[in-house]
């Protein structure tokens, strides 16, 4: 069975400073997608940034950037330029190619910006 | 472009009561899968709806049901409501595999209390 594991449930950072959350993950399939999703307060789920299990190169969406290292299975997001809105539930996520809409998702990290 | 809209927000039942949520698709989309989401945790999958008919489950009893209306909105039906079924329930539509991950856009979701 697939799972995905977020060891750090909640972390702050600084304004304008660099923060990493991690992520792990289980599978023994060979194609499959990661993603991370942003869940503020206002609870709709925002998809940050996702990255094709195929893809040697790490994604990058402006601030964010995730390493993904597919042999090891971890998957962090990078959020560079933090600010006050980045606020917010960050969830890493998985799915397998094809197939339903099924998402896995990790427990959550609660990220807090300090001013 | 209008989003996912969910119906209503806010609800509270009593045990043993059913409930119906309802969710708007965002336009275009054609597929609707719904999650539950409890305090502190992901969301869990519950099944996707592509064309009227269920096409993927995850581990929730019968008692959790749905329904897709020919305009691709649905409806989430839970009978015989527990404590446990207290939760965030979301719903998010996607326009159906193509190239590439499917790219979900959730709605606000749906908070449920049962007493």
């Amino acid at each position: 069975a697939q799972t995905v594991t977020q060891s750090q449930p909640e972390m702050s950072v600084q304004e304008a400073e660099t923060v990493t959350l991690s992520c792990t993950y289980d599978t023994s399939e060979s194609d499959y997608y990661l993603f991370w999703y942003k869940q503020p307060p206002s609870r709709q789920m925002i998809l940050v940034i996702r990255q094709e299990a195929y893809k040697q190169q790490n994604a990058t969406e402006n601030r964010f950037s995730v390493n993904f290292q597919k042999a090891a299975k971890s998957f962090s997001l990078k959020i560079s330029d933090s600010q006050l809105g980045d606020a917010a539930m960050y969830f890493c996520a998985y799915r397998i190619a094809g197939g339903d809409d099924k998402i896995i998702f990790g427990k959550g990290t609660r990220l807090h910006i300090l001013p | 472009e209008t989003g996912v809209t969910q119906s209503p927000t806010h609800l509270i039942k009593t045990r043993g009561q059913q409930v119906t949520l309802r969710c708007s698709s965002q336009s275009g989309h054609n597929t609707v899968s719904w999650y539950q989401q409890a305090l502190g945790q992901g969301p869990q999958f519950i099944f996707q709806y592509y064309r009227e008919e269920e096409n993927g489950r995850g581990n929730f009893p019968p008692r959790f049901s749905g329904l897709q209306f020919p305009n691709y909105s649905s409806e989430l039906n839970v009978n015989a409501l527990e404590l446990d079924d207290s939760a965030l329930y979301l719903c998010a539509s996607s326009g159906g595999w193509r190239a590439g991950a499917n790219v979900l856009t959730f709605g606000a979701g749906s908070r449920l209390t049962v007493l």
